[in-house]
């Protein structure tokens, strides 16, 4: 069984298109998590969600809008895609927001802008 | 924010032993060491976590000087598949949240 799992694993789409990523973990974890990875392969955090509430929220546009239904699920909405967009998506998890707690990450989403 | 420094890039043999050293000058008191590990087209994987001295699991050892000003994970006989990317962190409180901040790390490649 997948911990973190995302989906799609691939989305290549158009610039000025709106997508949504899909995050569902399955440890019983309270806190979620959306990092980037650029092309240059830095890791970035840009949101988190404890027990559905948001508690992170990093210097990201305001294009990007995290929605989480309940504490398994942490979905992210990107409204106008740009070709700096183009990225790569992970989603963690860890037991609690609290800090040094491990982080459980699914394994992707490969966004790409056309 | 404590930032790490760790070397881009490490090259090995198999069944060797590997040891990756990251300077956090700026380590606060409250601060853990934490190392991950990326394979290509995969998240990143908690590999171990200290706060002082050494660390042990069985996938990895953490050594941590007295003045924890640096840190070195250590693998123990490393083969191919030990291939990917690691990276340091320091525990960064973020008004008590967690927070990951994510350097360069080092790529480190293991070879026949």
């Amino acid at each position: 069984d997948t911990a973190v799992s995302q989906t799609p694993k691939y989305l290549v789409t158009q610039m000025g298109n709106d997508k949504s990523i899909k995050c569902e973990q399955n440890l019983g974890h309270d806190t979620m998590y959306w990092y980037k990875q650029d092309s240059k392969k830095f890791l970035k955090i840009m949101f988190s969600y404890n027990n559905k509430e948001l508690i992170i929220n990093e210097t990201v546009p305001n294009r990007f809008s995290p929605k989480s239904p309940d504490k398994a699920h942490l979905n992210l909405h990107i409204n106008s895609l740009e070709l700096g967009d183009s990225a790569v998506y992970f989603c963690a998890s860890s037991p609690t927001g609290g800090a040094g707690q491990p982080q459980h990450f699914g394994d992707g989403t490969r966004l790409s802008i056309l | 924010l404590a930032k790490t420094t760790q070397p881009i890039s490490m090259d090995s043999y198999e069944g060797q032993e590997v040891n990756i050293t990251c300077s956090h000058n700026n380590i606060a008191t409250n601060d853990y060491i934490t190392w991950y590990q990326q394979f290509p087209s995969q998240g990143p994987r908690f590999i171990i976590q200290g706060y002082k001295t050494k660390v042990t699991n069985e996938v990895a050892s953490l050594f941590i000087p007295a003045d924890r000003k640096s840190s070195t994970l250590s693998l123990p006989r490393v083969s191919l598949s030990d291939t990917a990317v690691y990276y340091c962190l320091v525990g960064d409180t973020g008004g008590g949240y967690n927070k990951l901040i994510f350097g360069a790390g080092t790529r480190l490649a293991v070879h026949p």
